[in-house]
């Protein structure tokens, strides 16, 4: 039982390239999220999901894309990266948003 | 809709003082809430969390915290605070229904342990 997995732990992008984050849970939970770290700004949600097919927004989805084709995968695109989506990205699964939250290890992402 | 407030991004105690890191929260409905503690370059882990029954509440490493419908506060505490309990201290509210609904987290409390 791996957990919440998350590759790559690191990257470093130019800025317009475009990569995928993933994200992989081994605990057959419906609800899976995206958030990225910033300092002085806590953990913001950029997209959700409450099971295969379904995502939703989160406080700042903009230059991000999301899918959830199966219950155990929930990778993050980023479609043209920027400065400013320098951070660190968390992905998080739980059986719903009731309950309590599993997180990966993080991915450090720098976008010169 | 809900939210979560914690006051204080930054809390310094002395070891072996009482730990005191606050939370209040909005919601519509009787929310569940928790606390995280985040170490250094790690993810989030799950200190304790409350939902329905008892509004004391104990988590890990000698963490409790009470939730008080009245002052709509979740805060934790510790009697004495240990080295090791540097970290980022996060609260999060989510609805009971799960459903379509998300978690809301906080900003977070970097507690400081002074030797």
């Amino acid at each position: 039982n791996a957990g919440v997995t998350q590759t790559p732990k690191f990257q470093v992008l130019k800025t317009g390239q475009s990569m995928t984050l993933q994200c992989a849970q081994d605990m057959n939970h419906e609800y899976m999220s995206w958030y990225r770290q910033d300092p002085g700004m806590g953990l913001r949600l950029i997209h959700y999901s409450v099971g295969a097919g379904i995502t939703d927004q989160g406080e700042v989805p903009n230059g991000y894309n999301v899918s959830r084709s199966t219950t155990e995968d929930f990778p993050l695109r980023l479609l043209s990266a920027a400065p400013s989506q320098t951070s660190v990205y968390f992905c998080a699964s739980s059986r719903t948003s009731a309950y309590e939250q599993y997180f990966g290890p993080g991915t450090r992402l720098t976008v010169t | 809709a809900q939210s979560v407030t914690q006051l204080g991004s930054h809390v310094s105690v002395s070891e072996g003082a009482l730990v005191l890191l606050r939370c209040n929260y909005s919601s519509s409905v009787p929310p569940y809430l928790f606390w995280y503690v985040q170490y250094p370059n790690q993810g989030l882990q799950l200190l304790l969390k409350y939902t329905t029954g008892a509004t004391l509440v104990k988590g890990i490493n000698g963490f409790e915290a009470e939730f008080k419908k009245s002052e709509t506060s979740f805060h934790l505490t510790k009697p004495s605070a240990h080295m090791s309990d540097a970290a980022e201290y996060f609260c999060a509210v989510s609805p009971p229904s799960g459903g379509y609904q998300k978690v809301t987290f906080g900003i977070g409390t970097k507690l400081q342990v002074i030797p």
